[in-house]
Order: structure tokens, then sequence, then C-alpha cells
């Protein structure tokens, strides 16, 4: 399969907890996206990769998030101290150029006990 | 801020209806807007829809673009149990056009 892919498939943990998530883009494709998706909720913008680059932040990364792409391949999404309110859908994308060719991986759904 | 609006949240129908799902946003710098299908897991790409291409058809589905009044419809016809899913909608955000701005999405289902 060479879409995108994400793991892990989902993550249980407990509050206070540290977790990452990694996501392996389509091997051509220079632009990397993550985004959060709540329940009744479309996805939400986390932040956005060039290759290696993070180019744009959304508000809503608050400093316990980290997101990595050493090397312009794949992505790590990391929750420090996790709260409760983290819990949701994590999804990635990726795409060559243009922002409308996006692929999206199944995504990694975690639950903060 | 850009916004997307749709309508309505949940809809329930009966196979073989037809449906008709609404999409209605606020950018300033209008470039495309696109739907996608959710099922349990990653969003699917199912319309682009741009200034040059105002009107999409993919077998029972289709979708327009009304650039004037700011709303666009997806349109499925003779529904199957099949087509039960979230329908998103997005524009890219006008600034830069590096992301994707989503509505809470449409979420419909077809019952036997």
């Amino acid at each position: 399969d060479t879409g995108v892919s994400q793991n892990p498939r989902h993550k249980i943990t407990k509050r206070g907890q540290n977790v990452t998530f990694r996501c392996d883009p389509i091997s051509e494709h220079n632009r990397l996206y993550w985004y959060r998706q709540t329940l009744g909720q479309g996805p939400e913008f986390l932040t956005y990769f060039q290759n290696e680059a993070q180019l744009e932040k959304s508000r809503l990364l608050s400093d316990r998030f980290s997101a990595e792409r050493p090397k312009g391949s794949f992505s790590t999404l990391e929750i420090q101290r996790t709260e409760q309110g983290d819990s949701a859908m994590y999804l990635c994308a990726s795409s060559f150029m243009t922002v409308e060719t996006q692929y999206f991986g199944p995504g990694t759904r975690l639950l903060v006990l | 801020e850009d916004k997307v609006v749709q309508s309505p949240l949940s809809l329930v129908v009966h196979e073989g209806d037809t449906v008709t799902l609404n999409c209605s946003y606020e950018v300033t710098n209008f470039r495309s807007l696109l739907w996608y299908k959710q099922e349990k897991k990653a969003p699917t790409f199912l319309f682009m829809l741009t200034s040059s291409g105002i009107e999409k058809k993919s077998g029972r589905l289709s979708s327009i673009l009304d650039k004037k009044e700011l709303f666009s419809i997806l349109n499925i016809t003779a529904t199957q149990t099949g087509d039960s899913a979230i329908y998103l909608c997005a524009v890219p955000e006008e600034t830069g056009f590096q992301k994707l701005v989503f509505g809470t999405g449409t979420r419909l289902l077809v019952s036997p």
C-alpha cells in the first residue's frame, strides 16, 4: 500500500503521560499536514511542513504539542502531559505542491483517561 | 477568518432517495472548494470545484458551485447504504492557501 500511513491507529493513555504519533506520507509528496478531529467536527488544522521545514502552526497547537519532520520524510507529533481534552482523532495528510491534492492517512485515535 | 458552514448536520434517508447537502463559505480570496467523504477513518476526495469548473459529476454523485452566492451543493441520487458517511466540505484558507478549512460535516445515514 503506497498511501499515507499512521501509527499507532489507536492509543489509550492516562492523563499526564506523553504520547508520540508517526505519519509516513506518500513518498514523493513534499507537503505534510497534521489535523485534529473531534466528534461532530470537521478536521482542524494543526501544523504544516514543506519538506523538513515547519511553515505554519495553528493557535490550537499549545506548547505541549511538538511536531517534526526530519529529512523531509516521515513526521512525528508528540503531545506532552496529555489532558482529557486532547482526546481526538489525529489525521495526517500529504500532498505534492498544492493544498488541494491532499491524501489523508487513516488517523490515530487518542483517548486520554 | 475563513468560514465554512454545512447543513444539515445530519440526515437519515431511505435507500433510493435523493439527497442534497449544502456548503456555504466565506472567503475573501476564493480559489477552490473541495468535497470529501469520510467513513470510519480517512477523508477521501470526491470533487474539487473552481472558477473554471463549477460542475462535477461522478456516477450518482454530482456537485455544483455558485461563486456569486458563495455556496456549493453535493447531490447523491438513488442512495445506497454504502453512501452512509460524513460528507465534508473544505476551502483553502485565503492567506497563502497553505491549509484547508473544513466545515463540521453532514452525517448521512441511508437505511435499507
